[in-house]
């Protein structure tokens, strides 16, 4: 069975600083995808950023990046000049391609992302 | 447009009661989820529908929880004789296709007293 795993429950950073979430995970697949989801007080799971395993290159989605390390089953989020605006839980997510045709994702435990001003 | 609408937000009933959860995906869209999120955790995938039809529901815990999606849009979430063990967040999804990214609702949070 696929695991996802986050090590650190809370974070903490000042506005317009760098900060790094981390996620490891566990499969013995070598296609898959890899999905970083925020979650603000309203509950809505939003996209923040996705990964396909056979893809070298790390994605990147404007102030938000990826460090992916395959080998290491590794998927650290970047997010560079934090805004207040992304202050809110994050999950890291794991997905084998379409069984059954269904994104079963599996979701690690989740990171309390806080922006200070 | 609109997004995935989920209702009702708040729900609080007692042990024993029967629910109901209603989730009206993004128009079009055939692929619907349902995961449940407990406190402190991330999701738990459910049950996956494609059109009307269960694809997967190798997540639901047990028979007293079941999904509907007769026409192959709003979906209900049942669950019967409910206990307290069964509070949690109740997220609904849904893709255009199998493989587009998942758009989710703000979901249902479900107390059971």
């Amino acid at each position: 069975a696929q695991t996802v795993t986050q090590s650190q429950p809370e974070m903490s950073v000042q506005e317009a600083e760098t900060v790094t979430l981390s996620c490891t995970y566990d499969t013995s697949e070598n296609n898959y995808y890899l999905f970083w989801y925020k979650q603000p007080p309203s509950r809505q799971m939003i996209l923040v950023i996705r990964q396909e395993a056979y893809k070298q290159q790390n994605a990147t989605e404007n102030r938000f990046s990826v460090n992916f390390q395959k080998a290491a089953k590794s998927f650290s989020l970047k997010i560079s000049d934090s805004q207040l605006g992304d202050t809110a839980m994050y999950f890291c997510a794991f997905t084998l391609p379409l069984i059954q045709g269904a994104q079963k994702l599996v979701f690690g435990q989740g990171t309390r992302l806080t922006i200070n001003p | 447009g609109a997004g995935v609408s989920q209702t009702p937000s708040n729900k609080v009933t007692e042990k024993g009661k029967y629910v109901e959860l209603r989730c009206d995906p993004i128009s079009g869209h055939t692929a619907l989820y349902w995961y449940r999120q407990s406190l402190g955790q991330g999701p738990e995938f459910l049950i996956y529908f494609q059109g009307t039809g269960a694809a997967d529901d190798s997540g639901l815990p047990n028979d007293r929880f079941f999904a509907v999606r007769p026409e192959g849009s709003v979906s209900t979430l049942k669950i019967q004789r409910t206990e307290r063990g069964d509070s949690a967040v109740y997220l609904c999804a849904s893709s255009l296709i199998q493989n587009s990214p998942l758009h989710f609702g703000n979901g249902t949070r479900l107390t059971v007293t």
